[in-house]
């Protein structure tokens, strides 16, 4: 299974914009990038998901690096209630409904 | 409703008692998951079932028994558990196991913390 790297924590200011790094340098064609994230004492959410093209949704923006290596969650403007540990998912292909979640990056949101 | 509930909410029990955790969902989901998470750790993956048939054991302790009566509902039996196993354990559903799309979207319950004593 293709591995995921992220930091360890981040801290943000209220209202301003977060972008979460993931690194996925072994990444296969077919393998789509997820994104979910779970908030103290709550299961995890989905946030986002993308192949090759960048997305957006009503909770964020995906930013995939042309070569897929690695991608970005950008928070257009973090919010108290936006901190939590966010999980980059490779979800490969044939891989049976598998969520294989990393160590995460926790944010941090400062008011 | 995007809801998956999980009862209980807590659980505490002893090594030699048996116990079940219960997951229903009713958004027609045909896929069910079971996912353990000790504190300060990322959820791991420990069953999968796709229409109520059992897809993925991660390896599991037999400790552990999953059953799935009907497409709604997810039950995890527990029986001769160790202290170890005390942990968040968490239910997910999605509507299929097909990768790609907004179907294999999960979605997750709140957990029951069940620890073991």
């Amino acid at each position: 299974d293709a591995k995921t790297t992220q930091p360890n924590s981040m801290e943000s200011n209220e209202e301003e914009p977060v972008h979460l790094p993931c690194n996925h340098s072994t990444i296969s064609g077919t393998d789509y990038i997820h994104w979910y994230r779970q908030l103290p004492s709550q299961g995890p959410e989905y946030v986002i998901h993308g192949l090759t093209s960048n997305v957006n949704n009503r909770m964020a923006s995906l930013a995939i690096a042309e070569d897929r290596k690695s991608s970005t969650l950008i928070l257009h403007r973090a919010t108290l209630r936006d901190a939590a540990v966010y999980y980059c998912i490779l979800r490969g292909y044939n891989q049976g409904g598998k969520l294989i979640f990393g160590q995460g990056t926790e944010l941090s949101v400062k008011p | 409703d995007t809801e998956v509930t999980q009862t209980p909410k807590h659980l505490v029990m002893g090594m030699t008692n048996k116990k079940s955790l219960k997951c229903e969902q009713h958004m027609g989901h045909r896929a069910m998951y079971w996912y353990k998470q000790k504190a300060k750790k990322p959820p791991e993956l420990m069953f999968v079932y796709s229409y109520e048939k059992l897809s993925i054991n991660e390896s599991v302790p037999s400790r552990f028994s999953p059953e799935c009566p009907n497409s709604s509902l997810l039950n995890l039996h527990l029986h001769a558990l160790q202290p170890e196993d005390s942990a968040l354990y968490l239910c997910a559903s999605s509507q299929t196991l097909l990768q790609g799309s907004s179907t294999d979207t999960q979605y997750f319950g709140p957990g029951t913390r069940l620890t073991v004593l």
